[in-house]
């Protein structure tokens, strides 16, 4: 059973850049069937698909149109863990964000991140 | 991007009683390969979200039965057979078509 564990600030500055990582057990970020996604929850939004990464032969990546040109997925293949890097943040960027597996073919996000709650807020 | 909306937006229920949401696509959500890609996912409070349907009509693991997902094209709908105590949350609908992946703005089941 994949577990996916988040860490990182709660609070962000306005302006500066939003950083979270997942660490993944039970699987491998190079899955070649399967992907990983970032999603964020705020009230104003509701749920809100951020972007994925997902490995077939080569890493391909897909982002949000609203957050394309400032958020980053890095995968690390090395620690097993997945990043999210996010630029130029304003409070309505405040939300809890969560990491999730995304299986192929349609499945669905299958699990998901505990959540992190990041403020943006000087 | 596929634009994704829900009704109603709140939705009390009576425990045993069923109940039903509807979910509309901005356009087909149906893959070359014959799958229609939509998902169901509830939050439950202080929780992270969990799928419930995919693919339009398959429940995920551990689902329990009384959660059921119809619909083709554009339309689409969960339905809840019997309603119990701990299906409230925020059921959100999900395309899965194509990227960026676009969520519902969620409809918020509680007990009346």
């Amino acid at each position: 059973q994949v577990q996916l564990q988040q860490s990182g600030p709660g609070l962000v500055k306005p302006s500066q850049t939003l950083s979270l990582t997942c660490a993944i057990s039970g699987d491998s970020v190079s899955n070649n069937n399967d992907g990983w996604a970032w999603v964020r929850k705020s009230p104003s939004r509701g749920l809100d698909w951020l972007g994925r990464a997902y490995y077939r032969s080569e890493w391909r990546y897909d982002y949000a149109t609203h957050v394309e040109g400032r958020m980053t997925i890095i995968p690390d293949t090395s620690r097993n863990q997945l990043s999210l890097q996010l630029n130029s943040v304003t409070p309505e960027d405040t939300a809890v964000y969560y990491c999730a597996k995304t299986r192929a073919l349609g499945q669905g996000i299958v699990s998901w991140g505990q959540g992190t709650l990041v403020t943006v807020s000087s | 991007d596929i634009v994704m909306t829900q009704s109603p937006l709140s939705l009390p229920v009576t425990p045993g009683e069923p109940a039903s949401i509807s979910c509309r696509a901005s356009q087909s959500l149906l893959n070359r390969n014959g799958n229609t890609y939509l998902d169901w996912y509830l939050q439950k409070p202080g929780q992270s979200p969990q799928l419930l349907v995919y693919l339009g009509f398959n429940r995920a693991s551990g689902v329990p039965d009384r959660f059921s997902g119809s619909g083709s094209g554009t339309d689409f709908t969960l339905r809840i057979s019997r309603v119990e105590a701990e299906d409230v949350g925020l059921y959100y609908c999900m395309q899965a078509l194509q990227a960026p992946f676009t969520f519902g703005p969620g409809t918020r089941v509680d007990i009346k």
